[in-house]
């Protein structure tokens, strides 16, 4: 069964700082998603990281992927306070479609 | 861009009511879940189609049924609610086309029916 990890579960930051979240998942994977999910609302699609070493990145976040570690992690840089949302990586294993989520990071960036 | 459209924001319904909760697409997606959303237990997936009249089990399928009649529509079936289905429901699609383009099955979601079941 495959199960996706994120850490931290919870993140207070302050503007302007730098922090990593990430995300363990135990079985074989060539696909990871993150997506951001704010107060009330749906969740839409970050990022699509489909190879080992790959990185993308949009404005003060950038997300990477180690296939070998199983290991994703989506850094934030300078953070602002627009940040503050849920983020959630999920793992969909080869051909299997369906994506399985960690259970989310509720990052909130203070002044 | 691709609209993923939930019938119902918010639903209030009886124990033992038979729901309907309703999702359309209109990016001729080939691929649909239903997912639910919990404080402290994520995102779990109930159901999902690869096409038009195939289903399959997610994860938590039990006390639920699915309906895929045409390919822009899945439908989620309550057949007989109960309390500890109170919960947020969302729906979501993703396309074949995405994986050949190299973008990798990203799910769109809708805006999510909150269903309190009293």
């Amino acid at each position: 069964e495959l199960k996706v990890e994120q850490n931290p579960l919870f993140l207070s930051m302050q503007e302007g700082k730098n922090y990593t979240i990430y995300c363990n998942y135990s079985t074989t994977s060539d696909r990871l998603y993150w997506y951001r999910q704010d107060p009330g609302k749906s969740l839409e699609s970050l990022f699509v990281l489909l190879s080992n070493g790959a990185v993308k990145q949009e404005g003060r976040l950038m997300a990477s992927l180690d296939t070998k570690a199983r290991l994703s992690t989506l850094h934030i840089t300078a953070a602002v306070h627009d940040l503050s949302a849920t983020y959630f990586c999920a793992v969909a294993p080869t051909n299997a479609g369906k994506s399985t989520f960690g259970d989310g990071t509720t990052l909130t960036v203070k002044p | 861009d691709v609209k993923v459209t939930q019938s119902s924001r918010y639903l209030v319904k009886r124990t033992g009511e038979k729901v309907f909760l309703e999702c359309v697409q209109d990016m001729d997606h080939e691929n649909m879940f239903w997912y639910r959303q919990d404080p402290g237990l994520g995102l779990r997936l109930i159901y999902f189609s690869y096409d038009v009249k195939m289903k399959e089990k997610g994860d938590i399928p039990e006390g639920y049924s699915v309906s895929r009649e045409k390919k822009e529509r899945f439908s989620l079936i309550l057949e007989s609610a109960s309390t500890n289905q109170t919960s947020m429901y969302l729906c979501a699609s993703s396309s074949d086309r995405d994986s050949k383009e190299g973008v990798g099955g990203r799910l769109f979601f809708g805006s999510g029916t909150q269903l309190s079941v009293l």
